[in-house]
């Protein structure tokens, strides 16, 4: 969806390497979240964030998983260190809170961990 | 643990005939549901959802289904296109949280 723009849309680290994944939504969407897609789980929540303020984390699944949302047009995932199980798809997806849309999703970042 | 369960990893249907997905959860505090439909290298998009108050939603060739008794719910599509050849993705969520529980996917092949 050209409302979120993802970066980069796909990404080759080695191990041990730092990621940051990075999200551009649009304006008018309060809230922003963070999925990650695998062949094992599935699409799973790790993070979002409603008026740039983090409301459940409990997805994140270690602590080198960290994501921030500086400001309403941006937000970033880092990964660091970066091991071969992080391989996936990430998404972002905005949605405007309470509001009548549901939410919707960038068009991914797959990362690839060797 | 695995909140909503779509236990058919695919489906293949004939162009024209009805495609059922069907979904299961076990939180009985999900009182929104949706579906949402993934092609390759793209993000979901939103199709469909439905209330816990309801127990039908429909819109054009998609029908929602939800029992709430057997905490299931199914997705009809009818007539089935080519163009309808995508992942399904069931959700979930609670009431007063944006927080969206999905299930594994359905690859849903429609064939000519």
């Amino acid at each position: 969806d050209a409302g979120v723009i993802q970066s980069p849309r796909h990404e080759v680290t080695e191990m041990g390497q730092e990621v940051t994944l990075r999200c551009k939504p649009i304006s008018g969407h309060n809230s922003l979240f963070w999925y990650r897609q695998t062949m094992m789980r599935g699409l799973e929540l790790l993070i979002y964030f409603n008026n740039n303020v983090p409301i459940d984390d409990s997805g994140m699944p270690e602590d080198r998983f960290s994501a921030k949302m500086p400001n309403a047009s941006f937000s970033t995932l880092k990964i660091q260190p970066s091991e071969p199980r992080d391989s996936a798809v990430y998404f972002c997806a905005l949605k405007a809170t309470g509001g009548n849309t549901e939410a919707f999703f960038g068009q991914g970042t797959r990362l690839t961990v060797v | 643990d695995q909140q909503v369960k779509q236990n058919s990893p695919s489906l293949s249907v004939q162009e024209g005939r009805i495609s059922i997905l069907n979904c299961d959860y076990t939180n009985s505090m999900f009182d929104y549901f949706l579906w949402y439909k993934k092609y390759p290298a793209e993000g979901p998009t939103f199709l469909i959802s439905i209330s816990s108050i309801k127990d039908k939603n429909e819109d054009g060739r998609f029908t929602v289904f939800l029992n709430k008794s057997a905490k299931h719910l199914s997705l009809h599509i009818v007539p089935s296109q080519p163009g309808d050849s995508a992942v399904y993705f069931c959700a979930a969520r609670k009431g007063g949280s944006e927080k969206l529980v999905f299930g594994k996917g359905t690859k849903l092949t429609v064939n000519p």
